[in-house]
């Protein structure tokens, strides 16, 4: 079973656009949601994370929103570039498993220009 | 540089042969894990290890075996490999953040397999 749920599977924006990726997660033992970014080719990497004492965590473009009682974050690109074109996955992970991330199914992002 | 490295990069086999991917890390990190990328199924991750010798299964070891022998290297074995074993399969290392809970893990380039 899938116990984290992301959407949308695809996303085109314009170049200037916002770009939002929702995620829910299943595991109340889960204390740690980070982003991982792929680009065509590569292994995914750390995009930001956030842990659910925060409401937001922002970086540059990036943002993080979490709603801990509803189980749900999201990742918002503002201004999105035709460089943030990739695949995006969300994760959870519960802070006595490390080396354990459950991820969800990824979504293609591509920003025209 | 520090990095993840995988071997082979591209494999083509037939039902049944034996084979066996390598993964190796040179940031003498403690987790290593193995992942498989389906469409539409995202990352699924199918065995990891917290230390030499100690390992245990993800969400999807049907089919794969795993060891670790030495800190640095977590080959993947596929016994008797068949053709829904064909994906894209990563290898990632990580270690523990001096912050709770928080962890990275990096990824390696990955090996697309295709089993006929």
């Amino acid at each position: 079973q899938q116990q984290v749920k992301q959407s949308p599977q695809s996303l085109i924006v314009q170049k200037g656009g916002i770009s939002i990726i929702n995620c829910a997660y299943e595991n109340t033992a889960f204390d740690y949601f980070p982003w991982y970014q792929q680009f065509p080719g590569k292994g995914p990497a750390l995009l930001i994370a956030i842990r659910p004492d925060v409401s937001e965590k922002k970086e540059g473009r990036f943002t993080i929103s979490f709603n801990k009682s509803a189980k749900q974050f999201s990742l918002h690109i503002m201004d999105s570039q035709p460089g943030d074109s990739a695949t995006y996955f969300c994760a959870g992970k519960s802070g006595t498993s490390y080396g354990k991330l459950t991820f969800g199914q990824g979504t293609i992002l591509t920003v025209h220009p | 540089e520090a990095q993840v490295t995988q071997n082979p990069r591209y494999l083509i086999t037939v039902t049944g042969k034996k084979l066996t991917v390598t993964c190796s890390q040179n940031m003498n990190h403690e987790y290593m894990s193995w992942y498989r990328q389906d469409p539409g199924l995202g990352l699924r991750q199918i065995y990891y290890s917290m230390n030499v010798e100690v390992t245990d299964k993800g969400d999807v070891p049907e089919g794969y075996k795993v060891s670790r022998k030495e800190k640095r290297n977590f080959p993947l074995i596929l016994e008797s490999p068949s053709p829904n074993q064909t994906s894209l399969y990563f290898c990632a290392s990580s270690l523990k953040s001096g912050l709770a809970g928080q962890e990275t893990q990096y990824f390696g380039p990955g090996t697309r397999l295709l089993v006929l």
